[in-house]
Formats: C-alpha cells, structure tokens, sequence
C-alpha cells in the first residue's frame, strides 16, 4: 500500500527540541521531493519544508529557518524534520507529504495522516 | 512574503456550480493547485497543473487559470463535497510553496 506515516510529535516545553519522522512505503521514495507541512488548530494549511530526492537540496519556510532541519534516508524509506528552539506558533499538526520528481513540481500527492506538536510550558 | 487570496467561504445548493478563486502575482508563471480537506482528515489533491485532475478525482472537479487567478469549478455538487478547499502554489523563483488561507464550501 501506498503511504505516508509519521511519528514523534507530542508535548514539548518552549525552547525544546523535537524529531519528526515518515516513513514511506509502496513507492519509490528515492526519486521523488518530500514535504512537510503543518496546520496550526482551526487554521490553514502552511508549508514548512522540502527537501530534494537525494538530500542535498532543501528549503525551508522563513518562520522555521535557522530553527528547523529537514533530511532523508533513501536506505530506510523515512523523511525527517528536526525542530529546535520551539515556539508556541510551532504547536501544529505536521503533515508529510510528497511532492513531484521535478524541482518544478510543487505539487503534494500523497499525505500522511499527520503528527500533533504541542508547544507549552 | 509571497500570498495566496481566497475567499473565505462560499455556499451553494446541490446540484449547482461551486466556484472558488484563488489570486496571487506569481500565478502566471507557477501552476496552481487545489486540496480538499474534511474535518479530522489529511488534505487530498483534487486539481494540479492549473487544471489536470489526478485519477479516482470525479470529473464535476476542474480547474482553470486566467492571468493572476486561478478557479476551481465543481459542478453539480454534492453534500459529499462539503469541505474546506485550499489553492496552493509556488514563489515566482519556486523556491518556497504558499498556500491560500482556504475557504470553506458548504452545502446548502
């Protein structure tokens, strides 16, 4: 089966760290950009990351630079983000998801069902 | 920073044409895409390309694009199309995506 699904959220003080995994399966994950987005509660979705098909390109929004990592192991099919200097606006559902083959592609096909990061003290 | 405007809901009868639009400066040179998302649930991909619909989307979903606009039609909606809609593209250089703030469609 084709799919996405992430673990490591929970409750984080302000200030902590946290890793966010996504494990993929029934698709090549090697060939295709990966995404995570996140959708703080009762708002909209926003765009957080992207990371490229073999690492060495990533992006990220202007509200995370400097604070949040985004990588990839092709050998264990799994997308990571790892959040440091976390904030109260960090508190979200993120979501992994996959984009295209193409650095032009900015499309998001497959989600997963999302991981909860709750920041408070 | 790059924005995407929507409207925030729009409401229509079943069996009428729902239309949503999205605005934003770089849409003449990034594709637009559209999501639909229902409560409790991850968003799913219903047009990309301005207007290409991925498999197992019903065909009442299209997409098109017009200058700064891009619109997504769904005609003869259903109670099952109920849901929150969201465009979403990318900055003009396609170096970070942006989504709309979303607009929530309800069936009369």
């Amino acid at each position: 089966e084709v799919q996405l699904v992430e673990s490591g959220g929970g409750l984080v003080q302000p200030g902590g760290s946290l890793r966010l995994s996504c494990a993929a399966s029934g698709f090549t994950f090697s060939t295709y950009l990966m995404h995570w987005v996140r959708q703080a509660p009762g708002k909209g979705l926003v765009w957080v990351s992207r990371i490229n098909s073999d690492g060495s390109s990533t992006n990220y929004a202007d509200s995370v630079k400097g604070r949040f990592t985004i990588s990839r192991d092709n050998a264990k099919n799994t997308l990571y983000l790892q959040m440091n200097s976390l904030r109260a606006e960090d508190t979200a559902v993120y979501y992994c998801a996959r984009g295209g083959v193409a650095t032009f592609h900015w499309y998001f096909d497959l989600w997963g069902r999302g991981t909860l990061v709750t920041v408070s003290s | 920073s790059y924005e995407l405007t929507q409207p925030p809901s729009v409401s229509v009868s079943p069996g009428q044409t729902a239309r949503i639009t999205c605005s934003g400066d770089a849409l003449p040179k990034q594709y637009g895409y559209w999501y639909q998302q229902k409560p409790g649930q991850a968003p799913v991909l219903v047009i990309y390309k301005d207007s290409e619909r991925p498999s197992g989307i019903p065909e009442r979903f299209s997409g098109s694009s017009s200058g700064t606009t891009v619109t997504l039609t769904i005609s003869g909606v259903q109670a099952e199309d109920e849901a929150d809609y969201y465009c979403q593209s990318a900055d003009s250089s396609g170096t970070y995506g942006v989504f709309g703030g979303g607009t929530k469609l309800t069936v009369l």
